[in-house]
């Protein structure tokens, strides 16, 4: 199945710049969320998205679901050594969930 | 603690001998779910259950068995692993929500 187009596949940051990366799809969805994964755990979602256009927060965490419903984007402010890990995005239809393949943040203290 | 978990979390073993990756939630959820995780190509659904005794295939099922006796778990069988399913392998369960809740994880080696 089509998985989506997640970007960038990776970045290199100085601890206290923002982070932005997005996910795309050919396909609708009615559902978008982000995932943390760190080394040597599983994924651990961040936020999740129910409605096209919402824009929701969590803490320094901030992800908005695209009008179109084929994408979304994950920001980051002022990052911390801590938000190193892998940021996946998964697109839910009814029971059909795809997922990006990563983004791989790293912070340089 | 809500959580959902996998055994064992490392397993090396040799192509033909049968194994199973337990996994079993403590949610109450009704669905559940298993990945496999390869570089460069994020997470892939092998089975999913909507329900005990209801099972289906996910993108790449070959190779893999599930079977759902009881709300709580779900086991992924390989009846005779091969080299190409060398992964590391999710687990994860949801309620209606969507909102899944993902094992830690096991990492597979077949030689």
């Amino acid at each position: 199945g089509q998985q989506l187009n997640q970007s960038p596949q990776s970045m290199f940051i100085q601890e206290g710049e923002d982070v932005s990366m997005n996910c795309t799809s050919s396909s609708i969805f009615n559902t978008w969320l982000w995932y943390k994964q760190d080394p040597g755990e599983g994924p651990v979602l961040l936020i999740a998205l129910y409605k096209a256009g919402e824009l929701t927060s969590n803490g320094r965490l901030t992800a908005q679901f695209g009008i179109t419903r084929k994408d979304s984007f994950l920001n980051i402010s002022a990052s911390i050594p801590s938000d190193v890990g892998i940021y996946f995005c998964a697109g839910q239809l009814n029971n059909d969930m795809r997922f990006g393949a990563g983004t791989r943040l790293t912070v340089k203290p | 603690e809500a959580q959902v978990t996998q055994n064992p979390r490392y397993l090396i073993t040799v192509t033909g001998k049968k194994l199973t990756v337990t996994c079993s939630q403590n949610m109450n959820h009704e669905y559940m779910s298993w990945y496999r995780q390869d570089p460069g190509l994020g997470l892939r659904q092998i089975y999913y259950s909507m329900n005990v005794e209801v099972t289906d295939k996910g993108d790449v099922p070959e190779g893999y068995k599930v079977s759902r006796k009881e709300k709580r778990n779900f086991p992924l069988i390989l009846e005779s692993p091969s080299p190409n399913q060398t992964s590391l392998y999710f687990c994860a369960s949801r309620d209606y929500s969507y909102e899944q809740y993902f094992g830690p994880g096991t990492r597979l080696t077949v030689t």
